[in-house]
């Protein structure tokens, strides 16, 4: 059973260009979570989804971020216009259905650089 | 609101000897507590979880916590470290109440020496 997927692990972007970060969950996993960690720092939450709904997403930017997890394929994180203040580690994670699945599983991470 | 803290930055210690990797927490509710580890360029690893049930919770890699409601603490231990231990520790905490948002400590550097 593959781990979850992220991919790229590395992206470099412009100011003002587009970062589309991708995240296939584990087998079986239906809920998806995007984090943020910047250098030195804890994760901070960003979005929690399910299949084609947003769940939560108290801690996405107002502007600029937006995040789906559409019937088939993976979940997408996308940043409109990057600045170099977006530059991170952003995490995936996944869990299986069910009101006891509470442990998260993690992807290895897509670096942002913006340059 | 929920917070973890994580008041050491860097732990160090002895090959062999006792570790402890101390987290407390503030929640309105019950807490779903959590252990995850980072190595270097690499996501997070699960560790061990707390739920309900016995204080006193066994993880991976001969590592557990012990929740202390009165105290609001999990702290992380293990009876004798190993250098391959030295990581980027994390405490995170969730609610019972279904919102599943993981809020997590700002880490801390575990560096065991030979």
């Amino acid at each position: 059973n593959a781990g979850v997927m992220q991919n790229p692990r590395h992206l470099v972007r412009r100011r003002g260009q587009e970062a589309r970060l991708r995240c296939s969950p584990m087998k079986g996993h239906s809920h998806v979570y995007w984090y943020r960690q910047l250098p030195e720092e804890g994760l901070k939450f960003m979005v929690y989804l399910q299949k084609e709904n947003i769940i939560d997403e108290s801690g996405m930017p107002k502007e600029r971020f937006s995040a789906e997890f559409p019937k088939e394929g993976p979940s997408i994180l996308r940043i409109q216009q990057v600045v170099r203040g977006d530059s991170a580690a952003y995490f995936c994670a996944s869990s299986p259905p069910g009101q006891g699945k509470v442990i998260q599983y993690f992807g290895a991470g897509t670096r942002l650089s913006v340059l | 609101a929920q917070s973890v803290a994580q008041p050491e930055d860097q732990v160090n210690v002895a090959e062999g000897n006792p570790l402890t990797v101390k987290c407390t927490y503030s929640v309105s509710g019950n807490p779903y507590l959590f252990w995850y580890v980072q190595y270097p360029n690499r996501g997070l690893q699960f560790l061990l979880k707390y739920i309900t049930g016995d204080n006193l919770v066994k993880g991976s890699y001969g590592f557990e916590a012990e929740f202390n409601k009165s105290q609001t603490s999990f702290h992380l231990k293990k009876p004798s470290a190993l250098v391959s231990d030295s990581a980027l520790y994390f405490c995170a905490v969730s609610m019972d109440t279904g919102r599943r948002a993981l809020t997590f400590g700002s880490g801390t550097r575990l560096q065991v020496q030979p």
